[in-house]
């Protein structure tokens, strides 16, 4: 079984603070992402990567970096947390090529106050 | 540009059969996912079009026609678990990028 794990279910973190998300994925995955997901929005794409130490940006890039040093990590940050990026944040990890399976983590709910 | 359609609410009778249909504006369009996210649990893959035509898994089938842009997801013998949320999800470009919409909040009532 694929397993996807977040570092933390929930986390609460003051404006202006820089966050770290990480997410690990067991089953050798090429392709990792970033999801967030927001109430009549659904799911966007915050940066994806491919392999270790490449990365692209997904549709909502501001104000977020990543980083992939192992192939199995993937981690999403929070510059200066502000208030606008509290959300739900899931990440995914698939193989590439054929059906791009993408399987997620349980997600972290994050409120920046 | 990209753009992504799908109905935002759907109800339907328990047993009955439900069709959540799906347009897309993708460049470099591969295939069509379906993902299925209940209330507080995350997105799982339901199934994948890379080629005209349906394909079934037990009492759910997709259905994609590459030159019209479109897909459905049809799911039959409903069930009150079924009651979630459904994402048509096409692929794209190089690296495979997946582009997940808002949803069809499927209501499965008795």
């Amino acid at each position: 079984d694929v397993k996807v794990t977040q570092s933390s279910r929930y986390l609460v973190k003051r404006t202006g603070e820089k966050v770290f998300l990480e997410c690990v994925q067991d089953m050798d995955h090429e392709n990792m992402f970033w999801y967030r997901q927001d109430p009549g929005l659904g799911l966007r794409l915050i940066y994806f990567s491919y392999d270790v130490k490449m990365k692209e940006k997904g549709d909502i890039p501001e104000g977020y970096s990543v980083s992939r040093e192992k192939k199995e990590r993937f981690s999403l940050i929070l510059e200066s947390a502000s208030t606008n990026q509290t959300s739900m944040y899931l990440c995914a990890s698939s193989l590439s090529g054929g059906r791009n399976e993408q399987y997620f983590g349980p997600g972290t709910r994050l409120t920046v106050t | 540009g990209q753009s992504l359609e799908q109905p935002s609410e759907v109800t339907a009778v328990e047993g009955a059969i439900v069709q959540i249909n799906c347009t897309y504006q993708t460049s470099g369009f591969y295939g069509l996912s379906w993902y299925q996210q209940h209330d507080g649990g995350a997105p799982t893959f339901l199934s994948y079009n890379a080629l005209d035509g349906l394909e079934e898994t037990g009492r759910f089938s997709s259905f994609l026609s590459r030159s019209d842009s479109y897909g459905y997801l049809l799911l039959q013998e409903l069930q009150m678990k079924d009651s979630a949320s459904y994402f048509c999800a096409p692929t794209s470009g190089g690296y495979q990028k997946v582009t997940f919409g808002i949803g069809t909040k499927l209501q499965v009532i008795p």
